[in-house]
């Protein structure tokens, strides 16, 4: 079944580290997105990608670095200079300007301890 | 600026009752709109997705329209069952970017 898959489901971070979050794909799309989530607030977008080997900063792309090497990959670094990292974090594709609408993976948790 | 607004933010119901959830954005110039559904800690799944020529979509108890020039759309749930219960969260597709409403939680009551 085609679909989007995020790893880890859970990850711990401390404090002055910089993790990756991986989002893959097999849907065969061209664009990807990074979204992040906190209670209360619409999701936002961080960066997005429409094609491989380039991509764009979304609304709060501070403190995080992306790359799009392959078409189905798009991981996302939270670097130490991102001061408030903890929130749900969405990857999703579609297909060029998502004119068949976003699919979504199942997100990563990230929690500074 | 684009903006997206879900009221209520929260909303109890018994079980079996048919209910609304709205969405309002505030520039009508669109290429869609999509009613999502969340579950606690999960990913997003895509309920609806309603074209800016489109006037409403349908997927069986669901119902979503859209007024392109009012900037509402609507997300109509008949016979309501507690499997229902979560997050509904709406997104306009608008200039190449997705804008998110912060979202309705639902909670049908057995």
């Amino acid at each position: 079944d085609g679909g989007i898959t995020q790893s880890p489901k859970y990850l711990f971070r401390k404090e002055g580290q910089n993790v990756t979050l991986s989002c893959e794909q097999n849907l065969n799309h061209d664009a990807m997105y990074w979204y992040r989530q906190d209670p209360g607030q619409g999701l936002r977008l961080i960066y997005y990608s429409q094609i491989v080997n380039d991509f764009q900063k979304g609304d709060i792309a501070e403190g995080y670095s992306v790359s799009r090497e392959k078409k189905e990959s798009f991981p996302l670094t939270v670097t130490s200079a991102q001061k408030n990292p903890t929130a749900f974090y969405l990857c999703a594709s579609s297909i060029e300007q998502d004119y068949y609408g976003y699919t979504f993976g199942s997100g990563t948790r990230l929690t500074v301890v | 600026k684009q903006e997206v607004t879900q009221i209520p933010a929260a909303l109890s119901v018994p079980e079996g009752e048919n209910l609304v959830l709205n969405c309002s954005f505030t520039d009508s110039a669109i290429y869609n709109l999509q009613w999502f559904r969340q579950d606690p800690g999960k990913g997003l799944t895509s309920l609806l997705l309603i074209q800016s020529s489109q006037r409403e979509q349908t997927s069986g108890r669901l119902n979503a329209s859209l007024d392109k020039s009012s900037g509402r759309s609507t997300l109509y749930i008949a016979a309501s069952q507690p499997g229902d219960s979560a997050t509904y969260l709406c997104a306009v597709d608008s200039n190449y970017q997705l804008i998110w409403g912060a979202g309705t939680k639902l909670i049908i009551k057995p």
